[in-house]
């Protein structure tokens, strides 16, 4: 399978632990997003890698979320002190820098949950 | 609030049938809209994009129309499938260099056989 990967698919963590989720985009894409998306909502956009550089955050990014893409390839996104407000599906995408950059491709999503 | 939202929630069609999907957007500077098609338990699958320069794109089966007169995109189904039956939702893209794409609620198209 070439397309986005994500691991884990699913995460079920006590309020005030941390969780880290990976993602694998696309081989050739040079571009790589992590959305938030709840129930009966569509993604929000979180922050966007080119290479490994993050080009863009989003006011959703609070201080408790970090990521990370070290070598322009994966990428982690880490939550601190979860909260129960953060459970959700966390979506990750990718493009490539060419004609076709806009369009993006999402992976199957991690979904956490938090009690 | 969001730019982009949908005028119906959900929408059931016959199998056979064609299928119109509609959606409003507030940002008049958006330079690019995007369907996007999501099955339970999956990510959104890329459908089909339409550059604000144009006013009608067609795919396989499917047609989106951009009408920037009144910031209305519509999605259409043509012999609407079983395996049609999903959430879809579109996108828009700001330009100008940013890549964050802002998603709509979406509407659930369930299909009868």
């Amino acid at each position: 399978d070439t397309g986005v990967s994500q691991d884990p698919r699913h995460k079920i963590t006590k309020r005030g632990q941390n969780v880290t989720f990976r993602c694998d985009p696309i081989s050739e894409h040079n571009r790589l997003y992590w959305y938030r998306q709840t129930l009966g909502q569509g993604p929000e956009f979180l922050t966007y890698f080119q290479n490994e550089a993050q080009l863009e955050k989003s006011r959703l990014l609070s201080d408790r979320f970090s990521a990370e893409r070290p070598k322009g390839s994966f990428s982690t996104l880490e939550i601190q002190r979860t909260e129960q407000g953060d459970s959700a599906m966390y979506l990750c995408a990718s493009s490539s820098s060419g004609p076709t950059s806009y369009e993006q491709y999402f992976g199957p999503g991690t979904r956490l949950t938090v009690t | 609030g969001e730019s982009v939202g949908l005028h119906l929630p959900t929408l059931s069609v016959q199998e056979g049938d064609n299928s119109i999907i509609n959606c409003a957007y507030s940002n008049s500077a958006s330079d690019y809209f995007i369907w996007y098609k999501q099955e339970s338990g999956k990510g959104p699958q890329f459908i089909i994009d339409i550059r604000s320069n144009m006013d009608k794109r067609q795919g396989q089966r499917v047609t989106v129309l951009l009408n920037k007169t009144v910031k209305h995109l519509s999605l259409q189904i043509a012999a609407t499938q079983p395996g049609d039956s999903a959430v879809y939702f579109c996108a828009e893209d700001p330009g100008a260099g940013s890549y964050q794409l802002t998603f709509g609620k979406g509407t659930k198209l369930s299909v009868i056989p």
